[in-house]
């Protein structure tokens, strides 16, 4: 089983509103991961967590705050958003051995709409 | 800095019609290269990793290879399914380093 799941599939937020994106694996993956992808482009990556401990932060805007309360689950909150910031959310997660090049798997992401 | 340069940007092919497309690399130690499939709205699929020159590995119609330079990916008599994107992804650097650096992605579109 290689699923990684996210909740809500769609959002629609205002810019003054707070809300949380999550991410689910059963996979026993040490490595998490959110990336944002705006449209007809490829993913680009804002946060990594390793061992639950955040391992690389991609200078992304503090209105965006990652959290893993835990090994299988991570969190994206957000707050204060800007109408750029519509795009589609992905959550990847790996094995996190940081070996040789490690398949990350993605979840079907949540398209956020900020208005 | 690693770069990834995905070509065509667009491909259209008739159903049966094979052809390949191509990710070239510049990188720095490469660790891993990665082809995904990406359908619209959703979220890239895995198709196949490749660790070292000479390697090939297939699923279905798909044919994935690896020189020093740049990977292909071979497709055989596709099929209207095979619409998507596919994205191409390298893994370099240090161990440690768990970031991909993608290509643009070449569109794909299968018509019956």
């Amino acid at each position: 089983d290689t699923e990684v799941t996210q909740t809500p599939k769609h959002l629609v937020m205002g810019m003054t509103n707070k809300k949380s994106l999550k991410c689910e694996q059963h996979m026993g993956h040490r490595a998490m991961y959110w990336y944002k992808q705006k449209a007809k482009k490829p993913p680009e990556l804002m946060f990594v967590y390793s061992y639950e401990k955040l391992s690389i932060n991609e200078s992304v805007p503090s209105r965006f705050s990652p959290e893993c309360p835990n090994s299988s689950l991570l969190n994206l909150h957000l707050h204060a958003l800007q109408p750029e910031d519509s795009a589609l959310y992905l959550c990847a997660s790996s094995l996190g051995t940081s070996g040789i090049g490690e398949t990350q798997y993605f979840g079907p992401g949540t398209r956020l709409l900020v208005l | 800095e690693d770069q990834v340069t995905q070509s065509p940007e667009a491909l259209r092919l008739q159903e049966g019609e094979s052809s390949s497309l191509n990710c070239s690399y510049t990188v720095s130690g490469l660790r891993g290269l990665f082809w995904y499939r990406q359908d619209p709205g959703k979220g890239p699929e895995f198709l196949f990793t490749l660790y070292s020159a000479g390697e090939e590995k297939e699923k279905e119609r798909l044919k994935a290879t690896l020189t020093k330079k740049e990977s292909f990916l071979h497709i055989t008599a596709p099929k209207p399914e095979d619409s998507a994107t596919y994205l191409c992804a390298v893994q370099a650097g240090q161990g440690g380093s768990e970031k991909l650096v993608f290509g643009k992605g070449t569109k794909l579109t299968v018509n019956p």
